[in-house]
């Protein structure tokens, strides 16, 4: 149980463009969602925590109009990276976590993005 | 200020030798603490955690850790390491206020054949 997946495991896009990378819980109802970056060779930075239905929250430093995170429903929330730039280039992880099972994550197998 | 220390950037063990993997945190309680594997372009898997109780903590692949409060660490601890077990390991202390991870930067564990 605890499963998450995230669509698409990789993808390349072009300068300027935008990529929506999504993740679902699939066998549980997730109230909260987080999404991390990682770096090459470097530990988990934390973007931001979506909590169903209600708008995310960002840590300190990252722009939020750049990435746009939707969580609409218990199973599903969306990172939209927009005017995507080489330097946003990195794998984004999410992961989940449920109101029984509050002090643990889930964590979904990364999105790898290169930006070209 | 809430952190997590993973000392070593990389080890290297040989196949079949013991390892242990070294973790200390700054918390002001008792934290939720995790250890994760993270093979090269995977996502984490939970190895173990420690949430309170027995601070002996069984975990998969064979692993272990040991809760020590008066060192502050959360160690891992493996007796005979395979090569399957190359990977790097993420050491984290989840915050009662919040439930956040706080991470550390992560060891690279090499197997020498």
């Amino acid at each position: 149980g605890a499963v998450v997946s995230q669509h698409p495991s990789w993808v390349i896009c072009k300068s300027g463009t935008s990529v929506k990378i999504e993740c679902r819980s699939l066998d549980f109802q997730a109230t909260t969602m987080f999404w991390y970056r990682q770096f090459p060779k470097q530990s988990l930075m934390l973007m931001a925590t979506s909590n169903e239905g209600s708008k995310a929250t960002y840590e300190q430093g990252v722009e939020k109009d750049k990435f746009l995170i939707n969580h609409a429903s218990l199973t599903l929330s969306t990172l939209t990276v927009t005017s995507a730039h080489p330097e946003d280039s990195s794998f984004y992880i999410c992961s989940a976590r449920t109101l029984e099972r509050y002090n643990e994550q889930f964590f979904g197998p990364g999105t790898r993005l290169t930006v070209l | 200020a809430q952190s997590v220390t993973q000392p070593d950037i990389h080890i290297t063990v040989s196949e079949g030798a013991s390892l242990e993997l070294r973790c200390n945190y700054s918390y002001g309680a008792t934290p939720y603490l995790f250890w994760y594997v993270q093979s090269p372009g995977q996502g984490l898997q939970l190895l173990l955690k420690y949430f309170s109780g027995d601070t002996l903590v069984q975990g998969i692949k064979g692993f272990e850790a040991e809760f020590k409060r008066s060192q502050s660490s959360f160690n891992l601890r493996k007796p005979s390491v395979h090569w399957s077990d190359a990977a790097e390991y993420f050491c984290a202390v989840g915050a009662h206020s919040n439930y956040q991870l706080i991470w550390g930067a992560g060891t690279k564990l090499i197997i020498k054949p």
